[in-house]
Order: structure tokens, then sequence, then C-alpha cells
């Protein structure tokens, strides 16, 4: 089957550090893959899409130089919380899908505590 | 730019009852996608649901496109249903929906 292995599944950092999540697509090629963020409120915000081959898409209020994405191969994305502040608290989704283009499967998330 | 609403926001049952979670999203181009998540944040999916009706175990998805909505009953309810249910319209990106929090009591 399908899924989606993120690294770590938790971390604090302290305010103004950086950090760095993996997500790792495993079953099939994750031609796309999205980042979430989901609020302690549950909100979804999108905050960039990438695409093997693509320049990589910026959501409004989220950008490169803050998130930088890297996207090297079909089973591979990993993202990067430059100069982490409290307001980039929550949950950091990857979201993965093959080419096929239908469904998109879910990593377990990275929570991202800011102190 | 797209907007999905899910509802009821919350949603108490007692076990062996009926749950009925409604999705309701402004694009006519739907590719909808249901999805369970843990009280621990992993995000499940339930069903990918274009349109018309899927059924797995209890849960079955219902997908109107042309009215635009679509639903997710859940029959005989059991406390490990108990979570936050999205649904999510899928564009050139996944938009989610605003959540329905089951709470299934013994």
């Amino acid at each position: 089957g399908a899924l989606v292995y993120q690294y770590p599944r938790r971390t604090i950092c302290k305010s103004g550090t950086s950090m760095r999540m993996e997500c790792q697509a495993v079953g099939f090629q994750a031609t796309s893959v999205a980042w979430y963020r989901q609020s302690p409120q549950k909100t979804f915000e999108l905050i960039a899409l990438s695409t093997v081959n693509s320049a990589i898409k910026y959501e409004q209020n989220f950008t490169q130089e803050k998130f930088p994405i890297s996207h090297p191969n079909l089973s591979f994305s990993s993202m990067t919380v430059l100069n982490a502040y409290l307001e980039d608290r929550g949950l950091y989704l990857c979201g993965a899908r093959d080419g096929g283009g239908t469904e998109v499967f879910f990593g377990k998330g990275t929570r991202l505590t800011v102190v | 730019g797209q907007q999905v609403q899910q509802s009821p926001a919350s949603l108490v049952l007692q076990e062996g009852e009926n749950a009925e979670l409604q999705c309701n999203f402004s694009s006519t181009a739907t590719r909808l996608q249901w999805f369970y998540q843990h009280p621990g944040g992993r995000l499940v999916s339930l069903f990918y649901n274009p349109s018309g009706t899927k059924h797995t175990g209890r849960l079955t998805s219902t997908t109107v496109t042309n009215e635009r909505r679509g639903s997710l009953h859940i029959s005989s309810s059991q406390t490990t249903d108990s979570g936050t249910y999205f649904c999510a319209n899928m564009g050139y990106k996944l938009t989610f929906g605003t959540g329905t929090s089951l709470l299934v009591d013994p």
C-alpha cells in the first residue's frame, strides 16, 4: 500500500532557531508533495505545493525564505522552518500523491513546539 | 478561492447511534476526499469519492457533484470512531473543510 512517513514526529526548538522535517513516500511515486500546517484550532493552511521537475509554488503568507523545501526525487521531500517563532507552532503535515493525481496520502505529521 | 464548509462543527453520540456529516463546497469541479484525524494528529484517508456513493464497513460516502455537497454516514457508531473528520476538495491543491469533531460516548 501507499504510505507516507514523516520525521521527526515531535520537535521542540528555541525561538529564533531552525528545524528541518522530512517526508518519505513508500509504495508509490510522489510526483507532487504538499506541505500543510494545522493550527491548534485545527484549521489547515497550505504552505507550498512541490511537483518534481517544476518550481515549488508557495501560498500567500508563506515564502521560500522562511520555509525552504527540497523535493529531489519521487520519494523524498524535506522542509525547514527557519527562525521559528511562536506563530510557527503547529502540526506540519506532508501530503503526497502519485502521477495518477487521485488520492492524497498523508504522513503522521511533525508537531512543532517553539519555546 | 475555493471554500469547503462542514457541518455540524461538533457532534456527541451515544454508542450505537448513527451520524451524518455534511460537506459543502464552492466549486463544481470536485474530487472529494474524506479524512479521519486521530487525536494524536495522524490523518487517514477514508474515501476518495468524486461522485456517487461508496461504502466501507460502517462508513458510507455520498457525493452529489451538481449540488456541490457530500456526506459521510457512520452507522452504529463506536467509541473508537471519536475524532475529527475532514472533507477536502482536490483542485491543483487540496482545500480542507472546517472539520467535524465527533465524540461517541459509551
